[in-house]
């Protein structure tokens, strides 16, 4: 099926430590989007990429789009406290009305 | 600017009835997409909403029903509840259907 793989599940982090979480996908993606969801809250767009090799970058965020866009990454540069939550990444049909979510990473930022 | 709103927060049913779930989209917004969320796991796609119609639909049986008025908010019903059928009930919109989506507080169901 047309499902993403992300890893890790989890990952604990010191606060300032970078950290990183991969989308994996066995076929090719129209495009790529990122989300947030912090702990009891609901999902919050952060992205779409759509270009091979596409690189983005919000503040401490850098999001990566691989060249056969079959993967991507998020990567967070010193994390902070404001940085807990879990990342989805979520693929698009090719008709663009279907979203499907990775299983997230969570994230956790020890001060 | 009013975000995409959710009705009701939280439900408490019980197995075999049936539930309504409310949602108004963003403003100009005209898609409506919702999606069943279990602890821990990331959301599932249910159905998508454009134009008062049904443009796509996920792995999800037809207990699972739903119809977007012309204002374009969006109702979700589930007939026949299982305990299975407990989660987070996102609703998200968007303007059209490749764009971004904006996902409101959710409802959160219980079924005993």
């Amino acid at each position: 099926g047309q499902q993403v793989m992300q890893i890790p599940q989890y990952q604990h982090v010191q606060e300032g430590e970078d950290f990183t979480t991969y989308c994996n996908s066995s076929t090719t993606l129209s495009n790529i989007q990122w989300y947030k969801q912090r702990p009891g809250g609901h999902p919050v767009f952060l992205i779409q990429l759509v270009k091979s090799g596409e690189v983005k970058k919000q503040k401490r965020l850098t999001f990566q789009f691989g060249e056969a866009k079959k993967n991507s990454s998020l990567h967070i540069t010193a994390t902070q406290t404001t940085d807990v939550g879990t990342y989805f990444c979520a693929r698009n049909n090719n008709a663009g009305n279907m979203l499907t979510f990775g299983g997230g990473t969570r994230l956790m930022v020890k001060p | 600017d009013a975000g995409v709103t959710q009705s009701p927060t939280h439900l408490i049913k019980t197995r075999g009835q049936q539930v309504t779930l409310r949602c108004s989209p963003k403003s100009g917004h005209d898609t409506v997409s919702w999606y069943q969320q279990a602890l821990g796991q990331g959301p599932q796609f249910i159905f998508q909403y454009y134009e008062e119609e049904e443009r796509q639909r996920g792995n999800f049986p037809d207990r699972f029903s739903g119809h977007q008025f012309p204002n374009y908010s969006s109702e979700l019903n589930v007939n026949a509840l299982l305990l299975g059928d407990s989660a987070l009930y996102l609703c998200a919109s968007s303007f059209y259907v490749r764009y971004e989506q904006y996902f409101g507080p959710g409802t959160r169901l219980t079924v005993t």
